[in-house]
C-alpha cells in the first residue's frame, strides 16, 4: 500500500512569514497533485507536478517534485490570511491506473 | 451547474437507517470518484466509476457500502442500516477520460452525514 506523509499536520503563522510544507513517500509515483480546501468546501487543485525535479510557481507558491518522484515539497513565500486552508498532496501510482493516494493533510492558518 | 454538485449537503440520521448520497458531476466526466474524510483525516479512497462501470471497489468499507452510476452521469452512494462510525463527509470528485496521470479531480462540496 502506498502511503504519503505530509508534515506538519498543523502550522499557524503571522502574515508576512515564509513557510514549507513536505509530502513524503517510500513509493514512487508517477506524479503528484497539490490541493487546497477550505472548510465547507471540496479541495481544489492548485499543481501537478510530473517529472523528477521538477520545480513549479505559481504566484508565491513554489512546488518541488523530488528526484526520485518519492517526495514533494510546497514553499509558500510572504504568506497571507487567504493562504489559510488544508493542503493536501495526492500521488499517482507507477501504473497510472490506480486511485489517487491522498496524504493526510498540513492545516495551516495564516494569521493577520 | 458549471461544477460537480452534490446533496444533501448535510445529513443526520439514526443508527441503523440506510442513506443515500448523490453526485452530479461536470457534463462530459467520463470518470467519477466518491472520498470519505473524516475529522483531522485525509480523504480515503472508496471507489471510482469509468462509465457506469466500477473497475475497483476495493475502498469500500463494508458490505453495507454500493455505488452505482447510471447514463454515464449521476452518482448515488447508498450506505445501509447506518453505524456511528459512517460519520465524515463524503465528497465526489470528476475527472475526463481514463487514467489517472495528470489527470485534475473536480470536487464537490461534500456531504456532511452524521450519525446519531
Amino acid at each position: 500500500t502506498q502511503l504519503l506523509e505530509q508534515s506538519p499536520q498543523f502550522l499557524s503563522i503571522q502574515e508576512g512569514e515564509n513557510l514549507t510544507v513536505y509530502c513524503n513517500s517510500s513509493s514512487v509515483f508517477s506524479s503528484l497533485q497539490w490541493y487546497r480546501q477550505e472548510p465547507g468546501e471540496g479541495p481544489v487543485l492548485l499543481v501537478t507536478v510530473v517529472t523528477g525535479g521538477e520545480v513549479k510557481k505559481l504566484k508565491r507558491l513554489t512546488f518541488q517534485f523530488g528526484d526520485a518522484r518519492k517526495d514533494s515539497s510546497l514553499h509558500i513565500t510572504a504568506a497571507q490570511p487567504g493562504d489559510t486552508g488544508l493542503y493536501l498532496c495526492a500521488g499517482v501510482g507507477r501504473s497510472g491506473n490506480t486511485p489517487l493516494v491522498f496524504g493526510k493533510g498540513t492545516r495551516l492558518s495564516v494569521i493577520a | 451547474g458549471a461544477g460537480v454538485s452534490q446533496s444533501p449537503s448535510n445529513k443526520v440520521t439514526e443508527k441503523g437507517k440506510d442513506v443515500e448520497l448523490r453526485c452530479d458531476p461536470i457534463s462530459g466526466h467520463t470518470a467519477l470518484y466518491w472520498y470519505r474524510q473524516s475529522l483531522g483525516q485525509g480523504l480515503e479512497f472508496l471507489i471510482y466509476f469509468q462509465g457506469n462501470s466500477a473497475p475497483d471497489k476495493s475502498g469500500l468499507p463494508s458490505d453495507r457500502f454500493s455505488a452505482e452510476r447510471t447514463g454515464g452521469s449521476v452518482s448515488t452512494l447508498t450506505i445501509q442500516r447506518t453505524q456511528q462510525e459512517d460519520s465524515a463527509v463524503y465528497l465526489c470528485a470528476s475527472s475526463l477520460a481514463t487514467g489517472f496521470i495528470n489527470q485534475p479531480q473536480h470536487f464537490g462540496d461534500g456531504t456532511r452525514l452524521s450519525i446519531l
